[in-house]
């Protein structure tokens, strides 16, 4: 029974650049959620998403940063023109509620 | 959701029970109690979580007084693997709201 799956797991990107990271759910999983955990800090919720759909997205950055979870395929967090500041370990968790979420091994983002 | 409050750190010998305190005194009657865990950078993992009762699996014992203003993550038996960072929130339902992190607890294992 596999778990949440993210890749990449590490990237780097130079500023400006886009960044595309991935999360496959655990299976029979429709909600996503992502998290982004800055340098020495907690993980703030960022979106969440069912199959289509954007719950909340109370959490996203207003400019450069937007997700989806298509009706095939996993969930994308995408970042448009990266910035230093962006630099951050994302994590993806997933659940079948009521269970409780389960996060995925995260990816780590350098921008150089 | 309410706010918690936890120690910053603590350590505990190898071996010995790990008691992990929580306070969320501004609880709702239907909020319940869940911990989650960070191993080094680990993606976070699910420890427990419980209403108004005690709650025990395989990680844990979760003890919830009966005021349910705290409660306390117990490891009964404490390795050097659960060194982490503990979390303690509250939530009223699971799977379909955003979990919320503070600072968390800081455990130490100590050989």
């Amino acid at each position: 029974n596999a778990g949440v799956m993210q890749n990449p797991r590490h990237l780097v990107r130079r500023r400006g650049q886009e960044a595309r990271l991935r999360c496959s759910p655990m299976k029979g999983h429709s909600h996503v959620y992502w998290y982004r955990q800055l340098p020495e800090e907690g993980l703030k919720f960022m979106v969440y998403l069912q199959k289509e759909n954007i719950i909340d997205e109370s959490g996203m950055p207003k400019e450069r940063f937007s997700a989806e979870f298509p009706k095939e395929g996993p969930s994308i967090l995408r970042i448009q023109q990266v910035v230093r500041g962006d630099s951050a370990a994302y994590f993806c968790a997933s659940s079948s509620p009521p269970e409780t979420q389960y996060f995925g091994p995260g990816t780590r983002l350098l921008v150089l | 959701d309410a706010k918690t409050t936890q120690p910053t750190s603590m350590d505990c010998a190898e071996g010995r029970a790990a008691n992990l305190p929580c306070n969320h005194s501004t609880i709702s009657g239907n909020e319940y109690v869940y911990w989650y865990r960070q191993i080094h950078s680990q993606g976070p993992q699910y420890i427990i979580h419980g209403l108004k009762n005690n709650e025990t699996n395989e990680m844990a014992s979760l003890i919830i007084t009966e005021d349910r203003k705290s409660s306390t993550l117990i490891l009964p038996h404490a390795t050097l693997r659960d060194t982490a960072v503990y979390y303690c929130n509250t939530l009223l339902t699971f799977g379909n709201e955003k979990l919320t992190f503070g600072t968390g607890t800081r455990l130490t294992i100590i050989p």
